[in-house]
């Protein structure tokens, strides 16, 4: 079982839609996590962190983390062209390694 | 803002050859990650230091090694390169460990 899984993509959302992202990790003891986004080439760049159960809102973008599931997703609201990319979610373990997902590859259709 | 910076930007190296990836973390970060991505893939993490000691290990190869200098500036050795070391490494660093880690540009290396 891989520390993080997220849901097969590609996603593709009209633009003004909501995308939702969806990540599971299997390390119960994890205790922080991370959304990055990553164009093609590029490095991964961080979008959101939480480290608590809820909701974590910024902007267009509200993280949700759910311990007892072990779930956390993205929601990226009025989604925008701009918004076309790979999606990573991350996972710092009880051993201290940050742990990636195989990423969502959004679209967001003009 | 200062961000991570990584060099080379771009390697070329033949196959057995050795290379070297430096990274320079954002200043005040004490930790620094080194991944792996290849073509289509999610980034591999290999080893990570915190206060120049090695933190924990990943996939990486025994062919390559690691270490945090004093500045907290670390370093990627990659020896006996093969064609499948092709890929994009990254350095992350962060301000201690379970934090937020920002990443720099990646150095992508291709062995023919």
């Amino acid at each position: 079982q891989k520390e993080v899984e997220q849901n097969s993509g590609p996603l593709s959302v009209p633009e003004g839609a909501i995308a939702s992202l969806n990540c599971t990790y299997s390390d119960r003891g994890s205790q922080s996590f991370f959304w990055y986004r990553q164009y093609s080439g590029k490095s991964p760049e961080l979008i959101m962190f939480i480290y608590s159960n809820g909701d974590k809102e910024d902007g267009r973008f509200t993280a949700q983390l759910n311990k007892a599931s072990q779930y956390v997703s993205l929601l990226i609201r009025d989604s925008q062209p701009s918004d076309s990319a790979t999606y990573l979610c991350a996972v710092t373990n009880t051993g201290n390694q940050f742990y990636f997902g195989t990423g969502t590859s959004l679209t967001v259709i003009p | 803002a200062a961000g991570v910076i990584q060099s080379p930007r771009h390697l070329i190296k033949e196959k057995r050859e050795t290379a070297t990836l430096k990274c320079y973390p954002i200043p005040r970060h004490d930790t620094v990650y080194w991944y792996q991505q290849g073509p289509g893939q999610d980034p591999q993490f290999l080893i990570s230091f915190y206060e120049k000691m090695q933190s924990d290990k990943g996939s990486i190869p025994d062919r390559f090694s690691a270490q945090q200098f004093s500045d907290y500036h670390s370093e990627l050795n990659m020896s006996s390169l093969e064609l499948g070391d092709s890929a994009l490494y990254f350095c992350a660093s962060s301000l201690g460990l379970y934090a937020e880690a920002f990443f720099g540009q990646g150095t992508r290396l291709t062995v023919v």
